[in-house]
């Protein structure tokens, strides 16, 4: 399995501002995914981080609010625009490998909007 | 159709004995089955996964039971232990591409 980090793993942010967050994988991977979870829910797929090309965003999910970068095979960030209370999530990046279908996920950035 | 649905919500289980998840789906085009496993400020972790060409799968104490025909799939947790006290999610994918999540089940073992 691929080892996966995020950063950074918690923060409070101002109403208003934006936040990246970065994942790395140890390995090259084929797909990375950006989920985001609400507290005491399940998680919710925001987009698809394509390699050098624009990410495939979920129903729901916009491009001018996620916006994402996926530069190489083995990091991508993800940024929460415009940040308001209803932001406040987990946000976590996973990973699949070529020819397999395990995704596997990083620990989560704890995101809180005041 | 994308939907997988998730039962119970929540799960009181004592020591030792066993502990059961259900999960339904509709689309007949997901061919992977997999279990997460997230403790409180952890990312989800795989736990056990099934295709659809197998109507079990076994590893340590954790099984998966798949009816095709039913559409349904289930985890049993043998032996049931405090540290398995978690919330787990069911999910299928397709493709090898995204998940669908199910809603989660809390899960205590109660010594």
């Amino acid at each position: 399995s691929a080892v996966i980090s995020q950063k950074p793993s918690r923060d409070i942010c101002q109403r208003g501002t934006s936040l990246t967050i970065q994942c790395q994988v140890d390995s090259q991977v084929t797909m990375m995914f950006w989920y985001r979870q609400q507290p005491g829910q399940s998680l919710t797929l925001i987009a698809t981080a394509n390699q050098g090309s624009e990410a495939t965003y979920e129903s729901g999910f916009v491009i001018d609010k996620f916006p994402i970068s996926r530069p190489n095979l083995t990091f991508s960030t993800l940024t929460v625009s415009n940040m308001s209370p209803e932001d406040s999530s987990i946000y976590l990046c996973s990973v699949t490998t070529r020819g397999r279908n395990e995704q596997y996920f990083g620990p989560g950035t704890r995101l809180t909007v005041t | 159709q994308q939907q997988v649905k998730q039962s119970p919500q929540s799960l009181i289980v004592q020591k030792g004995g066993i502990s059961i998840i259900n999960c339904a789906y509709e689309n007949t085009a997901f061919d992977y089955f997999p279990w997460y496993q997230q403790f409180p400020g952890k990312g989800p972790a795989l736990l056990i996964a099934i295709r659809p060409d197998v109507s079990e799968k076994k590893e340590g104490r954790f099984t998966i039971s798949f009816n095709k025909s039913a559409k349904q799939f289930s985890l049993h947790i043998m032996d049931s232990q405090p540290g398995d006290s978690a919330t787990y999610f069911c999910a299928a994918s397709w493709d090898a591409s995204k998940i669908i999540f199910g809603s989660g089940t809390r899960l205590s073992i109660r010594p």
